[in-house]
C-alpha cells in the first residue's frame, strides 16, 4: 500500500516535444506529491510538487496533473530540451512531523536534438 | 551558502571493513535521512532522525548504523554485516514545519564500492 508505481522506466523525446511520466499510488493518506530531478552523479533536487486540493500545477515548462479519484499523477515537460535529460522520480508522502517519502523507481529521460 | 555536504564523494571498502559516510547540513533542519540508490530502483530509506539523539530504522536498516549527536550531523556507518553495500548513498534533510514543509533537500551523494 506504500508503493508508488512509475512509468515508463526510460523515455526518449525529440527536442521540442512533450515528455510525459506517470505515477500511481494506493495509499489515500498521501497528501504531498513531489517530483525530483536527478542528474548523473548528483543528488535529486525538487522540481515541482502538488497537494491533492488542486488538479494541476504549472511552473514554467513543467506541469503536474493530479487525478485524486484515480490515484494517479503525472509530470508533463513541454518543449523538452537536451538539458532536461535526467532521471525523474515521483514521490508521495503524508503530512505530519515526519515526512516518510515513498519514491517511484525513476524514469530516465533523454531528449535528443 | 546553505546546503548539505557529503563526504567522501567516492569510497572504496574491502570485505569485512566498516566505513563511515559523513553528512552535514547548515539548513537548520530538524529531520535528516539516509537513502540508498541502486540502478533501476528508487530511493530506499535506511534511517531517519527527527531530533538530536533519536533516530529510527527505515525500510533497509540491516547492516547499517547511524548517530545524531548534533543537529547538523548525521553520519552513516556501513558495517561488515551489510552483504551488498555497493551503491550510491544519499543524505537528505527537511523541515518539520514552515514554508518548505514536505520538501527534502539532498546532498551530492557518496558512491561506495566494495573491492
Amino acid at each position: 500500500q506504500q508503493q508508488v508505481k512509475q512509468s515508463p522506466q526510460s523515455l526518449i523525446v525529440q527536442k521540442g516535444g512533450i515528455s510525459i511520466i506517470n505515477c500511481a499510488y494506493e495509499n489515500t493518506a498521501f497528501d504531498y506529491f513531489p517530483w525530483y530531478q536527478q542528474f548523473p552523479g548528483k543528488g535529486p533536487a525538487l522540481l515541482i510538487a502538488i497537494r491533492p486540493d488542486v488538479s494541476e500545477k504549472k511552473e514554467g515548462r513543467f506541469t503536474i496533473s493530479f487525478n485524486k479519484s484515480a490515484k494517479q499523477f503525472s509530470l508533463h515537460i513541454m518543449d523538452s530540451q537536451p538539458g532536461d535529460s535526467a532521471t525523474y522520480f515521483c514521490a508521495a508522502s503524508t503530512a505530519g512531523g515526519y515526512q516518510k517519502v515513498t519514491f517511484g523507481t525513476g524514469t530516465k529521460l533523454q531528449v535528443i536534438p | 551558502d546553505g546546503g548539505i555536504t557529503q563526504s567522501p564523494k567516492y569510497l572504496f571498502r574491502k570485505e569485512g571493513q566498516n566505513v563511515t559516510l559523513s553528512c552535514e547540513q547548515n539548513l537548520n533542519h530538524d529531520a535528516m535521512y539516509w537513502y540508498r540508490q541502486d540502478p533501476g530502483q528508487g530511493l530506499r530509506l535506511i534511517y531517519y532522525s527527527q531530533i538530536v539523539n533519536d533516530f529510527q530504522k527505515g525500510d533497509i536498516a540491516e547492516g547499517y548504523s547511524v548517530s545524531r549527536e548534533k543537529k547538523e550531523s548525521f553520519p552513516l556507518t556501513v558495517t561488515s554485516a551489510q552483504k551488498n553495500p555497493t551503491a550510491f548513498y544519499l543524505c537528505a534533510s527537511s523541515q518539520l514545519a514552515g514554508a518548505s514543509f514536505g520538501e527534502q533537500f539532498f546532498g551530492p551523494g557518496t558512491r561506495l564500492t566494495v573491492l
